[in-house]
């Protein structure tokens, strides 16, 4: 079965710092990777996705995530963190009934 | 803008007293699904709606049900809502089962119970 793995439940991260968050997935065959983010009191936003092709993929808000199929990671990367972006982030993987199996989730928060 | 719409945001009900929350979408997605979230949890999927074929996950409580009476709204109904019941219900809604589309979520709805 396929799951997900964010080892980093908080990250606080200054404003204008760069950000990493990371995502483990253990699937069997080629994943669809997603993450999403989710402001308080909000749903799901979709930043980017992962589906073939080229392993660095860009998103909205200035994110991108790598695609590591070696090191089965994908994760998330901004160069600028602003303050808006203090959310909660999930990586997701799509399996066959295209149902997602989300990442315990990372909280993100930014100190001015 | 075409998107996934929920409603109420907010709802409050009393112990065991029966609920219903509503999801329309105006992308005209055949898929439409049901996550229950906890706080500080990763959402976890109740059924989802392929069309009319209807899927439950094995997990999910009887106490849960769901209509979808067209292809724009899907309700999510709680018979006898528990404590344990208070949460965020997101719904999302995908083109196809068996594609590599995203699922687009709607705002959600908070459920308290009193």
């Amino acid at each position: 079965a396929q799951s997900v793995t964010q080892p980093d439940i908080h990250i606080t991260v200054s404003e204008g710092a760069s950000l990493e968050l990371r995502c483990n997935y253990s699937y069997g065959a080629t994943p669809y990777l997603f993450w999403y983010v989710q402001s308080p009191g909000q749903g799901l936003q979709l930043l980017l996705k992962y589906f073939s092709g080229d392993t660095l993929v860009q998103g909205i808000k200035g994110f991108e995530a790598e695609f590591k199929r070696s090191q089965s990671s994908f994760n998330l990367r901004k160069p600028s963190v602003h303050w808006s972006d203090a959310a909660e982030y999930f990586c997701a993987v799509k399996a066959a009934g295209n149902k997602l199996t989300f990442g315990g989730g990372t909280r993100v928060l930014v100190k001015p | 803008d075409a998107m996934v719409i929920q409603n109420p945001r907010y709802q409050v009900t009393q112990f065991g007293k029966p609920v219903t929350l509503s999801c329309s979408q105006t992308l005209n997605h055949n898929v439409m699904y049901w996550y229950q979230q906890k706080s500080s949890q990763a959402p976890k999927l109740l059924f989802h709606y392929y069309d009319k074929d209807f899927n439950n996950e094995a997990d999910t409580p009887d106490n849960f049900q769901s209509r979808r009476p067209n292809t724009s709204f899907c309700f999510l109904d709680i018979r006898s809502p528990g404590l344990g019941d208070a949460a965020m219900y997101l719904c999302a809604t995908s083109n196809r089962v068996d594609s590599n589309q995203p699922q687009h979520f709607g705002d959600g709805t908070r459920l308290s119970i009193l």
